[in-house]
């Protein structure tokens, strides 16, 4: 069965500090895909990063880098010098079947960071 | 370009009420999820739709769900008789699924917030 498990329930952090949010997911399947979304206070869901089980290269983008490890089924989420801003809830997602493009959603990392 | 639309953005009804919930997707998505986020159970998947079929409803939590898709622009999610623990945020997300091309991103609406009293 798919799962995924964010065990971090909460993190709080001061402005400028580094913090990694985790992620561990669980398939049977050769290939899927992995996703970051992020839930400002505001509630809307924001598309953050998309990657398929083929491509283990980490990528950067801007503050964001994204760690993936197929070895340990993890997927993990680093914002360097975090600001007030990336205070959110951010979820790890995974999706088996690209024909029809069903997310599994962990249960969420709020992260609050203070001035 | 539109996002996906949601409406209402909050609801507020009496236990036993009707509750329907709208959701225009993307123009040119094919295919529409219906998502709960509730603080106990998280985001849940309730319903997806392809084409405007019904593909995989094992997430709508009981008879009382019901969700259609009468056309490829207007999706509805319908609760009756609502009760206090569907009290949640419902979120609408759209996608172009196109089969050879791998995972599509998936396109969420603002949600409605619903609270049953």
């Amino acid at each position: 069965a798919q799962k995924v498990t964010q065990a971090q329930t909460e993190i709080s952090v001061v402005e400028k500090e580094d913090v990694t949010l985790d992620c561990v997911y669980e398939t049977r399947d050769t290939t899927y895909y992995l996703f970051w979304y992020k839930q400002p206070p505001s509630g809307e869901l924001v598309f953050l990063i998309r990657r398929n089980s083929f491509d283990e290269q980490n990528e950067i983008s801007g503050r964001y880098s994204w760690n993936f490890q197929k070895s340990t089924s993890s997927f993990n989420f680093t914002i360097t010098a975090s600001q007030v801003v990336d205070s959110a809830v951010y979820f790890c997602a995974l999706s088996e079947d690209y024909n029809t493009d069903k997310l599994i959603f962990g249960t969420g990392t709020r992260l609050q960071v203070f001035p | 370009d539109a996002g996906v639309i949601q409406s209402p953005r909050h609801e507020v009804t009496e236990m036993g009420q009707e509750v329907t919930l709208r959701c225009k997707p993307i123009s040119g998505h094919n295919s529409l999820f219906w998502y709960r986020q509730t603080m106990m159970r998280g985001l849940e998947l309730l319903i997806y739709f392809n084409n405007n079929v019904p593909i995989d409803d094992s997430g709508m939590p009981e008879d009382r769900f019901s969700a259609k898709m009468p056309n490829a622009s207007f999706s509805t999610l319908k609760i009756q008789p609502s009760e206090p623990r569907d009290s949640a945020v419902y979120f609408c997300a759209s996608s172009l699924i196109v089969a050879t091309s791998g995972y599509n991103e998936q396109f969420f609406g603002p949600g409605t917030r619903l609270t049953v009293l």
